[in-house]
């Protein structure tokens, strides 16, 4: 019963180093997504999914891609890291549009990266 | 523009009173709302949800919360305050128009004291 997985946990990246963060999701959701949250902001959206193939930018795309090549999969790449991506990012999946009834968001645990 | 706004950022309650975390909301259509919790170092956890169904909405853990459209607010209750509801609340609204979107207010700390 794993729901929605993040890996890494944790990372420190060096500024310009590049990386990719894993959002894998076991309850056939058509929807994810990837925020991050910083203190006082809530948690704003980077880029999401309504589906295999598609991706959409959210309030804060600049500085990060995405991929869903597979459905269970959500991959959030920083081509060249910097301090200002330091943050705790979350992914979070839907079967459907969150208005429905029988419809929730799950999240992930979280992952905290540093850039220095 | 659609958004959400928390109206307090800490809110501070003794052990056994009512909480109340307040929400307003900005939408040119009609809205889904939501109440998500996180507890320290931990995920997010729904709490409950309005669809435009009862305008009473009953959550996990004994929250509620009452979707007001003349007053554009979805403000979150319990009657009496518990050590372990200590956490970061935040509230969600759904996006019709933009294909999924998910908008997140900026969070309220809740502190519960003995």
């Amino acid at each position: 019963n794993a729901g929605v997985t993040q890996t890494p946990k944790f990372r420190v990246l060096k500024t310009g180093q590049s990386m990719t963060l894993l959002c894998a999701q076991d309850m056939n959701h058509e929807y994810m997504y990837w925020y991050r949250q910083d203190p006082g902001m809530g948690l704003r959206l980077i880029h999401y999914s309504v589906g295999e193939g598609t991706t959409a930018k959210g309030e804060v795309p600049d500085g990060y891609n995405v991929s869903r090549l597979k459905k269970q999969n959500f991959l959030l790449g920083l081509e060249s890291a910097a301090p200002s991506q330091t943050s705790v990012y979350f992914c979070a999946s839907s079967y459907q549009g969150p208005s429905f009834m029988n419809t929730e968001a799950f999240f992930g645990q979280g992952t905290r990266l540093t850039v220095v | 523009a659609q958004s959400v706004t928390q109206l307090d950022s800490h809110v501070s309650v003794s052990e056994g009173t009512p909480v109340l975390l307040r929400c307003n909301y900005s939408s040119s259509y009609s809205p889904s709302l939501f109440w998500y919790v996180q507890h320290p170092n931990k995920g997010l956890q729904l709490l409950l949800k309005y669809t435009s169904a009862a305008t009473l909405v009953k959550g996990i853990n004994g929250f509620e919360a009452e979707f007001k459209k003349s007053e554009t607010s979805f403000h979150l209750t319990k009657p009496s305050a518990h050590m372990s509801d200590a956490a970061e609340y935040f509230c969600v609204v759904y996006i019709y128009n933009q294909g999924g979107k998910l908008i997140f207010g900026q969070g309220t700390e809740l502190s519960v004291k003995p």
